[in-house]
């Protein structure tokens, strides 16, 4: 069971938009700074958001991100087919002298 | 051009040890904040641990799971990382990425394309 708990499952039409939740704890989230990640199938994860809300080069600004005590979420708009693959947030936890990860959310563009 | 290449992975009976290298280029690698990531097959992403550069002390942190198992080191004059893995368990079968983070405080995250540790008698 992650320390992160993101919902195993998203979905939304092309155009739509969508979030996807991270609940952590005030040895995780609320202390540090919360990254997401986009993997697909079979290849290695990118970065989409670092440090709450910052979108590296590359990224387009229909990936955006924010942090609220406890939680954070990614947000996307214009929602694309080519968007859809799993999604994990990470955060550093204090507690654990490590960082950890979210389950995942599997978005599906119907 | 950054490359991030790991390498090592293979088939190792439980119990048993394997050592993986990640062979970087294309930026300051002593400079760099550097980890590994693994995933179990079908599964999530999993913190392994990191090292940090020499000019940040050089520490090293790990996932509760690893401690005591697993050793990250590097080799800032071959550019290269380290995961050396001991005592096995089936659970510890995964891909496992190699991947950068911050080099001298700036955002530099790259991953390489992962290579995979299978467990199994």
């Amino acid at each position: 069971q992650s320390v992160l708990t993101q919902p195993p499952s998203a979905s939304g039409t092309p155009g739509q938009r969508v979030t996807i939740s991270c609940s952590g704890s005030s040895s995780n989230i609320r202390s540090n700074y919360v990254y997401w990640y986009q993997q697909f199938p079979g290849t290695a994860p990118k970065l989409l958001i670092y440090k709450n809300n910052e979108r590296p080069s590359g990224v387009p600004d229909r990936f955006s991100g924010s942090k609220s005590g406890t939680s954070a979420s990614l947000a996307i708009s214009g929602l694309r087919s080519e968007d859809e693959a799993d999604y994990y947030c990470a955060v550093w936890d204090d507690s654990l002298s490590g960082r950890v990860f979210g389950g995942g959310t599997k978005l599906t563009v119907l | 051009e950054v490359q991030v290449v790991e390498s090592g992975g293979g088939l190792v009976k439980p119990g048993g040890s394997l050592r993986l290298s990640c062979v970087t280029s294309g930026f300051n690698f002593g400079n760099a904040w550097v980890r590994w990531v693994r995933q179990a097959p079908g599964r999530g992403l999993e913190w392994v641990g990191r090292i940090k550069p020499k000019t940040d002390g050089g520490r090293t942190d790990y996932a509760a799971p690893m401690k005591g198992r697993f050793t990250i080191s590097r080799d800032d004059s071959k550019n290269t990382l380290y995961l050396q893995m001991n005592s096995l368990q089936t659970e510890d079968t995964a891909i496992y990425y190699c991947t950068t983070s911050y080099v001298a405080g700036v955002l530099f995250d790259y991953w390489g394309q992962g290579t995979l540790v299978t467990v199994s008698s």
